[in-house]
């Protein structure tokens, strides 16, 4: 059964670097994608982006600019990086395989497509002066 | 980007109801939908996937119809452990979710 445990700093101030990280326990790190998500106090869930067991990213074009997902396959491990946090980045921060669920053919090209099955418990971030 | 939007954002019920939940997208995500049950301070729980899917260990008294632009979740007799936030999820164009219904 695939578990997923996560850790990072709990309290940071404005303009400093969050860092996360999420280990896979159990289950094919290399077949799924892995994501992260947050959900600010009292709001919905928001994607953040998505890394493959290559390094491969996709990123919400919202915070492209300051995030960075990154994998470390010798540990079964992903992390997120979101520099220069302000309030506004204050969220439980969840961590979530994505599963492989269909792929089409359109243009000789394959695509498939992943959904979130397995989530991490999550982790409180606040950014606060 | 692809918009989903949810509806109601609140639903009152009481338990043994037969209850839906709407989802729409802003453009087409064939049957590349997902629901999810979320509590006060869990995780999201995936109760169907690919539109229609059950999830394994999922109460059959979740299903989920649609395709398209057109979604819908439906609890068939509300049970009191079924009251919590639901949400939709297309995962057709990266991921984007709606902004979740409260079941009340």
């Amino acid at each position: 059964q695939v578990q997923l445990r996560q850790w990072g700093a709990g309290l940071l101030k404005p303009s400093e670097t969050l860092s996360l990280t999420c280990a896979v326990y159990g289950g094919s790190f290399s077949d799924n994608y892995w994501n992260w998500i947050r959900q600010p106090p009292g709001k919905g869930l928001e994607w953040i982006g998505e890394v493959d067991h290559s390094g491969g990213a996709n990123y919400n074009s919202s915070l492209k600019t300051r995030v960075t997902i990154s994998v470390d396959t010798s540990k079964n491990q992903f992390s997120l990086r979101l520099t220069s946090v302000t309030a506004a980045d204050t969220a439980v921060y969840f961590c979530a395989r994505g599963f492989k669920d269909g792929s089409i053919i359109q243009n000789r090209r394959v695509y498939y497509y992943y959904y979130m099955d397995v989530w991490g418990k999550g982790t409180t971030v606040t950014v606060s002066s | 980007d692809i918009q989903m939007t949810q509806f109601p954002s609140t639903l009152s019920a009481s338990v043994g109801d037969r209850v839906t939940i709407t989802c729409r997208a802003s453009q087409s995500i064939s049957t590349w939908l997902a629901w999810f049950q979320q509590k006060p301070g869990q995780a999201p729980k995936l109760l169907i996937y690919k539109a229609s899917s059950l999830q394994s260990g999922v109460s059959s008294r979740f299903s989920g119809s649609g395709s398209g632009t057109e979604f819908s979740l439906t609890i068939s007799s509300l049970q009191p452990d079924d009251f919590a936030t639901y949400y939709c999820q297309q995962y057709q164009s990266l991921y984007s979710f709606g902004q979740g219904t409260n079941l009340e």
